[in-house]
């Protein structure tokens, strides 16, 4: 099976602007989860989205959203950029098993 | 609320020497109790979980809920265990701690 894959893998965006990122999982997984990766904050949890509708929710601000196709492929959308929403930004997938989460490579995005 | 707590940001030990990793939890239920790992220029993987009390590459992890913490262990260390550890918790979502840098030291 294909892993997880994320696009694009690097970018770089100007505060105030807006950016989507694009997440497809392992052929079969309906759940796709997203997060974030700071070296200060660790992993941070930003939302779960389980057939098209979000299940769960982090304490990130509106400014963060996402949305799920019929074809379980997920985006990420950040609008308004600040510099301190530069991360790694993870996606991850999971099936039967929500515990077991595979990660895809992330998208690094950096806010100038 | 739940959260995971692992106190050492980075671990050097000597190959072959004993490795712990500590990780604390808050939770008010029964967790759910997980190691990831992520190795040098790798994905995000799943290590091992309470549940099944199994050894994962020489790793195990006991679930202690007097003191609600998850250690992760390895009587030996390898030069291959070098990587960034992580505990999570699952209720609802997974929730990980901030991660510690384990660095073997040849």
């Amino acid at each position: 099976k294909a892993g997880v894959t994320q696009t694009p893998r690097y970018l770089i965006k100007t505060r105030g602007q807006q950016v989507t990122l694009s997440c497809s999982p392992i052929s079969g997984h309906r759940s796709v989860s997203w997060y974030q990766q700071t070296p200060g904050q660790g992993l941070q949890f930003l939302f779960e989205y389980f057939s098209e509708t979000q299940r769960n929710k982090g304490n990130f601000p509106g400014r963060f959203s996402g949305r799920q196709f019929s074809n379980s492929r997920s985006e990420m959308n950040v609008s308004t950029l600040e510099l301190g929403d530069s991360a790694l930004y993870l996606c991850a997938s999971s099936g039967d098993t929500p515990y077991e989460q595979y990660f895809g490579p992330g998208t690094r995005l950096t806010v100038t | 609320a739940q959260r995971v707590t692992q106190p050492e940001k980075l671990l050097s030990v000597f190959k072959g020497a004993p490795v712990e990793l500590k990780c604390n939890y808050s939770y008010s239920g029964s967790p759910e109790l997980f190691w990831y790992v992520q190795y040098s220029r790798q994905r995000l993987q799943l290590l091992l979980r309470h549940i099944s009390r199994e050894s994962i590459k020489g790793f195990t992890a006991d679930l202690n809920k007097g003191e609600t913490s998850f250690h992760l262990k390895k009587p030996f260390a390898q030069e291959e265990d070098s990587a960034m550890y992580y505990c999570a918790l699952i209720w609802e979502k997974l929730t990980f701690g901030t991660g510690t840098r384990l660095t073997i030291i040849p």
